[in-house]
Protein backbone atom coordinates (compact mmCIF):
# COMPACT_ATOMS: atom_id res chain seq x y z
CA UNK A 1 0.00 0.00 0.00
CA UNK A 2 0.60 3.51 -0.36
CA UNK A 3 3.75 4.92 2.37
CA UNK A 4 4.89 8.17 3.56
CA UNK A 5 8.20 8.83 4.72
CA UNK A 6 9.58 11.40 6.28
CA UNK A 7 12.95 12.51 7.10
CA UNK A 8 14.78 13.04 9.91
CA UNK A 9 12.75 11.50 12.79
CA UNK A 10 14.39 14.09 14.79
CA UNK A 11 16.37 17.09 14.74
CA UNK A 12 17.67 19.66 17.71
CA UNK A 13 18.60 22.77 16.63
CA UNK A 14 20.12 25.97 18.19
CA UNK A 15 17.53 29.02 18.10
CA UNK A 16 18.59 30.66 14.53
CA UNK A 17 19.56 28.00 12.97
CA UNK A 18 17.18 26.57 9.74
CA UNK A 19 15.80 23.05 10.00
CA UNK A 20 14.38 21.01 6.44
CA UNK A 21 12.20 18.37 7.09
CA UNK A 22 11.85 16.00 4.02
CA UNK A 23 8.52 13.55 2.27
CA UNK A 24 8.97 10.97 0.19
CA UNK A 25 5.45 9.16 -1.17
CA UNK A 26 5.33 5.74 -2.70
CA UNK A 27 2.95 6.83 -4.95
CA UNK A 28 2.54 10.13 -6.48
CA UNK A 29 0.18 12.15 -5.15
CA UNK A 30 -2.76 14.22 -6.17
CA UNK A 31 -1.89 17.02 -3.25
CA UNK A 32 0.10 17.11 0.29
CA UNK A 33 -0.78 18.57 3.39
CA UNK A 34 1.37 19.97 5.99
CA UNK A 35 0.64 19.85 9.78
CA UNK A 36 2.27 20.94 12.94
CA UNK A 37 1.39 19.05 16.49
CA UNK A 38 2.50 20.80 19.16
CA UNK A 39 3.74 18.57 22.47
CA UNK A 40 0.33 16.93 23.75
CA UNK A 41 -1.70 18.47 21.41
CA UNK A 42 -3.31 17.56 18.01
CA UNK A 43 -2.49 18.25 14.38
CA UNK A 44 -2.89 21.98 13.04
CA UNK A 45 -3.13 22.78 9.42
CA UNK A 46 -0.04 24.45 7.91
CA UNK A 47 -0.63 24.88 4.46
CA UNK A 48 -1.50 22.71 0.83
CA UNK A 49 -0.03 22.20 -1.90
CA UNK A 50 -1.75 20.87 -5.32
CA UNK A 51 0.43 21.46 -8.00
CA UNK A 52 3.42 20.05 -9.58
CA UNK A 53 6.43 22.38 -8.45
CA UNK A 54 4.49 24.45 -5.98
CA UNK A 55 6.29 26.65 -3.96
CA UNK A 56 4.76 28.49 -0.82
CA UNK A 57 5.90 30.72 2.14
CA UNK A 58 4.62 31.59 5.20
CA UNK A 59 7.04 34.10 6.87
CA UNK A 60 10.02 31.93 7.78
CA UNK A 61 8.31 28.49 6.59
CA UNK A 62 9.07 27.71 3.02
CA UNK A 63 6.99 24.53 1.50
CA UNK A 64 7.99 23.25 -2.02
CA UNK A 65 6.15 19.87 -3.69
CA UNK A 66 8.52 17.96 -6.25
CA UNK A 67 8.02 18.13 -10.09
CA UNK A 68 6.92 14.49 -10.43
CA UNK A 69 4.53 15.22 -7.01
CA UNK A 70 5.81 12.07 -4.96
CA UNK A 71 8.04 14.43 -2.46
CA UNK A 72 7.37 17.92 -0.69
CA UNK A 73 9.46 19.66 1.93
CA UNK A 74 9.86 22.18 4.74
CA UNK A 75 12.17 24.50 5.56
CA UNK A 76 12.07 27.17 8.18
CA UNK A 77 14.65 29.55 8.33
CA UNK A 78 15.96 31.58 11.36
CA UNK A 79 14.02 28.98 13.69
CA UNK A 80 12.67 29.85 17.10
CA UNK A 81 11.84 28.16 20.08
CA UNK A 82 7.89 28.75 19.35
CA UNK A 83 8.64 26.32 16.18
CA UNK A 84 8.75 23.53 18.32
CA UNK A 85 6.43 20.15 17.52
CA UNK A 86 6.56 17.66 15.23
CA UNK A 87 5.65 18.46 11.74
CA UNK A 88 3.57 16.17 9.56
CA UNK A 89 3.20 16.06 6.10
CA UNK A 90 0.01 14.07 5.03
CA UNK A 91 -0.35 12.83 0.89
CA UNK A 92 -3.19 11.80 -0.57
CA UNK A 93 -3.95 10.45 -3.75
CA UNK A 94 -7.31 11.71 -5.12
CA UNK A 95 -9.76 9.55 -2.68
CA UNK A 96 -10.68 10.85 0.82
CA UNK A 97 -7.66 9.24 2.28
CA UNK A 98 -4.79 10.72 3.23
CA UNK A 99 -1.44 8.87 4.45
CA UNK A 100 0.59 10.80 6.82
CA UNK A 101 4.13 9.94 7.22
CA UNK A 102 6.23 9.29 9.95
CA UNK A 103 7.21 12.64 11.35
CA UNK A 104 10.02 15.07 12.15
CA UNK A 105 10.13 16.35 15.64
CA UNK A 106 11.93 19.80 16.00
CA UNK A 107 13.69 20.66 19.52
CA UNK A 108 14.66 24.07 18.96
CA UNK A 109 17.29 24.82 21.80
CA UNK A 110 17.61 28.41 22.98
CA UNK B 1 -9.34 26.62 17.81
CA UNK B 2 -10.63 24.83 15.25
CA UNK B 3 -14.40 24.40 16.83
CA UNK B 4 -13.77 21.01 16.52
CA UNK B 5 -14.81 19.13 19.80
CA UNK B 6 -14.76 15.71 21.01
CA UNK B 7 -15.09 14.03 24.42
CA UNK B 8 -14.25 12.37 26.65
CA UNK B 9 -10.75 13.96 27.25
CA UNK B 10 -9.48 10.58 28.62
CA UNK B 11 -10.77 7.46 29.15
CA UNK B 12 -9.59 3.99 30.76
CA UNK B 13 -10.94 0.89 29.72
CA UNK B 14 -9.71 -2.62 30.01
CA UNK B 15 -9.46 -5.22 27.28
CA UNK B 16 -12.55 -6.74 25.94
CA UNK B 17 -14.65 -3.77 26.84
CA UNK B 18 -16.38 -1.32 24.26
CA UNK B 19 -15.60 2.34 23.87
CA UNK B 20 -17.49 5.13 22.29
CA UNK B 21 -15.75 8.43 20.97
CA UNK B 22 -18.11 11.32 20.29
CA UNK B 23 -16.69 14.25 18.03
CA UNK B 24 -18.94 17.64 17.07
CA UNK B 25 -17.47 19.14 13.86
CA UNK B 26 -16.98 22.82 12.92
CA UNK B 27 -20.26 24.66 11.92
CA UNK B 28 -21.04 24.42 8.19
CA UNK B 29 -18.80 21.07 7.70
CA UNK B 30 -20.28 17.55 6.44
CA UNK B 31 -17.24 15.27 6.53
CA UNK B 32 -15.59 14.06 9.60
CA UNK B 33 -12.43 11.33 9.64
CA UNK B 34 -11.33 9.92 12.61
CA UNK B 35 -7.61 9.19 12.66
CA UNK B 36 -5.76 6.49 15.15
CA UNK B 37 -2.51 8.11 16.73
CA UNK B 38 -0.17 5.71 18.50
CA UNK B 39 2.70 7.65 20.65
CA UNK B 40 5.67 8.80 18.90
CA UNK B 41 3.67 7.58 15.35
CA UNK B 42 1.60 9.90 12.61
CA UNK B 43 -2.04 9.96 12.31
CA UNK B 44 -3.31 6.44 10.58
CA UNK B 45 -6.92 6.79 9.17
CA UNK B 46 -9.59 4.80 9.87
CA UNK B 47 -12.71 6.00 8.11
CA UNK B 48 -14.30 9.11 7.10
CA UNK B 49 -17.95 9.98 6.98
CA UNK B 50 -19.91 12.39 4.51
CA UNK B 51 -23.05 13.48 5.10
CA UNK B 52 -23.78 10.06 7.17
CA UNK B 53 -22.60 7.83 4.63
CA UNK B 54 -19.27 6.10 5.07
CA UNK B 55 -17.15 7.56 2.96
CA UNK B 56 -14.24 5.28 3.17
CA UNK B 57 -11.98 3.17 5.53
CA UNK B 58 -8.05 2.25 6.23
CA UNK B 59 -6.93 -0.75 7.41
CA UNK B 60 -8.79 -1.03 10.66
CA UNK B 61 -10.88 -4.33 11.73
CA UNK B 62 -14.65 -4.33 11.32
CA UNK B 63 -14.90 -4.21 15.12
CA UNK B 64 -14.07 -0.12 14.56
CA UNK B 65 -16.91 1.07 13.54
CA UNK B 66 -18.53 4.55 13.05
CA UNK B 67 -21.98 7.02 13.27
CA UNK B 68 -22.42 10.04 11.47
CA UNK B 69 -25.62 11.92 12.69
CA UNK B 70 -28.18 14.87 10.79
CA UNK B 71 -25.90 17.49 12.41
CA UNK B 72 -22.74 16.19 11.09
CA UNK B 73 -21.50 15.27 14.62
CA UNK B 74 -20.23 12.00 14.85
CA UNK B 75 -18.84 8.49 16.44
CA UNK B 76 -16.43 6.11 16.80
CA UNK B 77 -17.12 2.76 18.70
CA UNK B 78 -13.97 0.25 19.41
CA UNK B 79 -15.81 -3.04 20.78
CA UNK B 80 -13.53 -5.99 21.96
CA UNK B 81 -10.62 -3.72 23.07
CA UNK B 82 -7.19 -4.63 22.77
CA UNK B 83 -3.90 -3.58 24.36
CA UNK B 84 -2.72 -1.82 21.04
CA UNK B 85 -6.03 0.26 20.85
CA UNK B 86 -4.80 2.64 23.28
CA UNK B 87 -3.64 5.57 21.07
CA UNK B 88 -5.00 9.24 20.70
CA UNK B 89 -8.48 9.12 18.41
CA UNK B 90 -8.60 12.37 16.23
CA UNK B 91 -11.05 13.57 14.47
CA UNK B 92 -11.22 15.90 11.27
CA UNK B 93 -13.85 17.90 9.92
CA UNK B 94 -13.85 19.20 6.31
CA UNK B 95 -15.98 21.75 4.15
CA UNK B 96 -17.46 18.51 2.10
CA UNK B 97 -16.49 15.65 0.43
CA UNK B 98 -13.79 17.22 -2.36
CA UNK B 99 -9.93 15.65 -1.06
CA UNK B 100 -8.18 19.26 -0.84
CA UNK B 101 -10.36 20.43 1.63
CA UNK B 102 -8.38 21.45 4.82
CA UNK B 103 -9.33 19.26 7.86
CA UNK B 104 -9.39 20.58 10.78
CA UNK B 105 -9.05 18.56 13.92
CA UNK B 106 -10.26 18.54 17.44
CA UNK B 107 -8.13 17.74 20.46
CA UNK B 108 -8.45 14.23 20.53
CA UNK B 109 -9.55 11.69 23.00
CA UNK B 110 -6.15 9.63 24.81
CA UNK B 111 -7.76 6.69 24.98
CA UNK B 112 -5.75 3.92 27.72
CA UNK B 113 -6.74 -0.05 27.66
CA UNK B 114 -5.48 -1.90 29.93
Amino acid sequence: GQQVMQIPQYQHVQEGEDFTTYCNSSTTLSNIQWYKQRPGGHPVFLIQLVKSGEVKKQKRLTFQFGEAKKNSSLHITATQTTDVGTYFCAGNSGTYKYIFGTGTRLKVLA
Amino acid sequence: ETGVTQSPTHLIKTRGQQVTLRCSSQSGHNTVSWYQQALGQGPQFIFQYYREEENGRGNFPPRFSGLQFPNYSSELNVNALELDDSALYLCASSLGGDNTDTQYFGPGTRLTVL
